[in-house]
């Protein structure tokens, strides 16, 4: 059984720090997605990373994939208020076309404090 | 483009009454899932479709049923609402095959069972 393990699961931060959300999960993938998702909202797709060491920046975000840790990172710099949010990690278990759905971990929630 | 749409948005049901909740998608997506979400959570595959008349159970598909006759559409269906199925219901779209586009979120439908 694929597990997807988020860390921290809830943090609160100053704006202009900088914090790394972590992500491990249990079994061999090479497909992994962040999402963002606000209060009441639906999700919204942030990063898609596809391969070992892919790195993907947008903004102050930035996520990186290391398929043989099986570990992604989700790195926050001078975090903005806007920001505050849960992310969730998603495991695509099989490569082969995304059919078989999603395992998420349970999502850091994130406070940015002026 | 609409993307995915959800009905209905909130909806209270009484203990052993039945629903449907419609799910339609505007994109040709092939891909189309049913997750749940509970208080605090990250979400849970109830079941997914790879394609018109295909559909397969995911991690939590106990007291669901789903059909798909068309490409657009993939409704759930509770039976026997139990006070369990309290969650948020989303559904999800992906192109066919093996592609570097996330799953689409629909806004969710907020259901209650007392």
């Amino acid at each position: 059984e694929l597990k997807v393990e988020q860390n921290p699961l809830f943090l609160s931060m100053q704006e202009g720090k900088n914090y790394t959300i972590y992500c491990n999960y249990s079994t061999t993938s090479d497909r992994l997605y962040w999402y963002r998702q606000d209060p009441g909202k639906s999700l919204e797709s942030l990063f898609v990373l596809l391969s070992n060491g892919a790195v993907k920046q947008e903004g102050r975000l930035m996520a990186s994939l290391d398929t043989k840790a099986r570990l992604s990172t989700l790195h926050i710099t001078a975090a903005v208020h806007d920001l505050s949010a849960t992310y969730f990690c998603a495991v695509d278990l099989h490569s082969g076309g995304g059919a078989d759905g999603l395992t998420f971990g349970k999502g850091t929630h994130l406070i940015i404090q002026p | 483009n609409a993307g995915v749409t959800q009905t209905p948005k909130f909806r209270i049901l009484k203990i052993g009454q039945s629903m449907t909740l419609q799910c339609t998608q505007d994109m040709n997506h092939n891909y189309m899932y049913w997750y749940r979400q509970d208080p605090g959570m990250g979400l849970k595959l109830i079941y997914y479709s790879v394609g018109a008349g295909i559909t397969d159970k995911g991690e939590v598909p106990n007291g669901y049923n789903v059909s798909r006759s068309t490409t657009e559409d993939f409704p759930l269906r509770l039976e026997l609402a139990a006070p369990s199925q309290t969650s948020v219901y989303f559904c999800a779209s992906s192109p066919y095959g093996y592609s570097n586009q996330p799953q689409h979120f629909g806004d969710g439908t907020r259901l209650s069972i007392l």
